[in-house]
């Protein structure tokens, strides 16, 4: 069955340095997602991108974080300078289509700013 | 601002229990409401539900939507120990060039014990 990949798995950085997580979506989804979870919190949306621009952002997507599909098949989630705050899961997903649409999740990167 | 919230928040059975889940929401132009299943790694797509009062089935699960009363719930029938997860409640809603955002509720963590 198809699946969304996310590497790595655990990423550790420290404070003030970037770090770019890796998504491939399934192979005929269209709409691209990133979601955040904060240890012991909801988990949060932080923006959708679809046709190689952002949809949309929450808040949270200020002008530390940006979004790129850098060719076909990848999707990834740059953060410019870390902060201690930014050390949650972070989920990739992807639909087919942008509305009404499942959305299918990665197992997700643990990033941790020391 | 939308909000998704569930109740309880834990949740501990035994084998061959029945467990009900609950999840309420107060949004802006309801689209979907999906059930997601997480264990220690992606959610799991379980349900999305867009009518109110058709029940969605799968195996021992099942889920209902009721949009006067703004509420969904999971049933799970005759639990087994793989059943232990936590249970995410999530939904979309319309607004603008918006689409496919999810808010989150903070999940049932359900335990089941042999």
């Amino acid at each position: 069955e198809p699946e969304v990949t996310q590497t790595p798995s655990h990423q550790v950085t420290q404070m003030g340095q970037e770090v770019i997580l890796r998504c491939v979506p399934i192979s005929n989804h269209l709409y691209f997602y990133w979601y955040r979870q904060i240890l012991g919190q909801k988990v949060e949306f932080l923006v959708s991108f679809y046709n190689n621009e952002i949809s949309e952002k929450s808040e949270i997507f200020d002008d530390q974080f940006s979004v790129e599909r850098p060719d076909g098949s990848n999707f990834t989630l740059k953060i410019r300078s870390t902060k201690l705050e930014d050390s949650a899961m972070y989920f990739c997903a992807s639909s087919k289509q942008g509305a009404l649409d499942i959305q299918y999740f990665g197992a997700g990167t643990r990033l941790s700013v020391l | 601002e939308d909000k998704v919230v569930q109740s309880p928040l834990s949740l501990v059975v035994h084998e061959g229990d029945t467990v009900t889940l609950n999840c309420s929401y107060e949004v802006t132009n309801f689209r979907s409401l999906l059930w997601y299943k997480q264990e220690k790694k992606a959610p799991t797509f379980l349900f999305m539900l867009t009518s109110s009062g058709i029940e969605k089935k799968s195996g021992r699960l099942s889920s209902i939507l009721d949009k006067k009363e703004l509420f969904s719930i999971l049933n799970i029938t005759a639990t087994q120990t793989g059943d232990s997860a936590v249970y995410l409640c999530a939904v979309e809603a319309r607004g603008g060039t918006s689409y496919g955002k999810l808010t989150f509720g903070q999940g049932t963590i359900l335990t089941v014990h042999p």
